[in-house]
């Protein structure tokens, strides 16, 4: 399709174990954005991609939280030593240039720590 | 920081009937402001953004949002609501300068639309 596309859609894990999620974007979009939602929460912004380097990564809320983009395209989410508190909505958003645009959203990941 | 305040969880309203959705800012330097809308389900939809110009933007479904300098807020509007326009809307402002997307967003606003 042509919309930011997220998987899993749901993911169940225990505490303690290591979970990965995915984001592929619009093509040709060089900015990439994770989101994390709380319920009843708005997003909070965690880390943002322009091309493979990640340009703000400060809303990270720990060493527990990584991401990558390789190739500048797909994008993954990695959480180690997951806690019940990771719990949440995590949203993948991309954008054209990066630069006062509109932000175009994936359905998110949902995460349930056990 | 750039934040945003949306002060009402839930807005109730009648299908037919105007509706505004409120928001303030705070902000350091020109804002820029943006309306979200997320339905169940479905991931955030992009409404309308202000980076300058007109005070009042319009945007998509009927939306527009009035720019208030003076009262820092930036609430978005319909003339007419619709049972279909129910869903939960964020205001966001943008942060960290010219050559960023990133969005701080509000906690959101259910709307809620009677038939």
């Amino acid at each position: 399709g042509a919309g930011v596309s997220q998987t899993p859609s749901n993911k169940v894990t225990e505490k303690g174990k290591y979970v990965e999620l995915r984001c592929d974007p619009i093509s040709g979009h060089t900015a990439l954005y994770w989101y994390r939602q709380s319920l009843g929460q708005g997003p909070e912004f965690l880390i943002y991609f322009q091309g493979t380097g990640a340009a703000d990564d400060s809303g990270l809320p720990n060493d527990r939280f990584f991401a990558v983009r390789p190739e500048g395209s797909v994008s993954t989410l990695k959480i180690q030593r997951t806690e019940r508190g990771d719990s949440a909505v995590y949203l993948c958003a991309s954008s054209l240039t990066g630069r006062a645009g509109e932000l175009f959203f994936g359905e998110g990941s949902r995460l349930t720590v056990l | 920081a750039q934040s945003v305040a949306q002060p009402e969880d839930q807005v109730n309203v009648a299908e037919g009937n105007p509706l505004t959705v409120k928001c303030t800012y705070s902000v350091s330097g020109n804002p820029y402001l943006f309306w979200y809308v997320q339905y169940p389900n479905r991931g955030l939809q992009f409404l309308l953004k202000y980076i300058t110009g007109d005070n009042l933007v319009k945007g998509s479904y009927g939306f527009e949002a009035e720019f208030n300098k003076s009262q820092t807020s930036f609430h978005l509007k319909k003339p007419s609501a619709l049972v279909s326009d129910s869903a939960l809307y964020f205001c966001a402002v943008r942060d960290g300068g010219d050559n960023t997307d990133k969005l701080i967003f509000g906690t959101g606003t259910r709307l809620q639309v009677f038939p």
